[in-house]
């Protein structure tokens, strides 16, 4: 079964810190791996979007890596900022013939940043 | 002002009532999406559109129905037979059905 796993649920650190949010998954065959970052009570905006060919990827102060051989993917924040408090969603895209059924979402890493 | 728009933000629903979810984007998309989140859950997809008159079920359309006849808009109706339509709604669209999706601010349903 596909399945994209998000590590730490939820993460509380403060404000200038750095951090780093988890993405594994098991869908296979691999197409292509997207971060979101969704505002409370809002649509998710896409942040980056990495091939099988791409281990790394920068919008700004994120950055992602992906291991396609491990299966694993990060997004690391640099010098956070209390605007980056959102929920992180990590969404993998399955090499299909086409359609929205090729796609598998994680859950979402909770983020606040403190003051 | 292009964009992917919903309406209305908050919604609410009566027992055995239908209602209408809207969503409209003047992107040019050929692509359109419905997903529902729940509190802890990943997003899930209700129905999607790849093109005009044509829509396909996702892993949970129960109790819901699309219609696609303009390339604009991509409006959910929550029928009766949705038992548990509380959630938050998100509409999204795409160039493709390959390309990366945009989202709508979202759609609050609750059932009163």
């Amino acid at each position: 079964k596909n399945q994209v796993e998000q590590s730490p649920q939820s993460l509380i650190i403060l404000e200038g810190k750095n951090c780093t949010l988890q993405c594994n998954y098991t869908v296979s065959p691999f197409s292509n791996l997207r971060w979101y970052k969704q505002d409370t009570g809002r649509g998710p905006v896409s942040l980056t979007i990495m091939t099988f060919s791409e281990n790394t990827k920068s919008n700004g102060r994120y950055t992602a890596t992906l291991d396609a051989d491990t299966k694993q993917s990060s997004l690391h924040i640099t010098a956070s900022q209390l605007s980056d408090s959102a929920s992180y969603i990590c969404v993998v895209s399955m090499k299909t013939g086409g359609g929205a059924d090729g796609l598998t979402f994680g859950k979402g890493t909770h983020l606040i940043i403190q003051p | 002002d292009g964009g992917i728009t919903q309406s209305p933000k908050y919604l609410f629903r009566k027992e055995g009532q239908n209602v209408t979810l809207s969503c409209e984007q003047n992107l040019n998309h050929d692509a359109m999406y419905w997903y529902r989140q729940d509190p802890g859950q990943g997003l899930r997809l209700i129905y999607y559109s790849q093109i005009v008159n044509d829509f396909q079920k996702g892993d949970i359309a129960e109790g819901y129905s699309v219609s696609r006849e303009k390339k604009e808009s991509f409006p959910l109706t929550v029928t009766s037979a949705q038992k548990n339509p509380t959630a938050f709604y998100l509409c999204a669209s795409s160039i493709t059905d390959r390309e990366t999706q945009y989202f709508g601010p979202g759609t609050r349903l609750l059932v009163l």
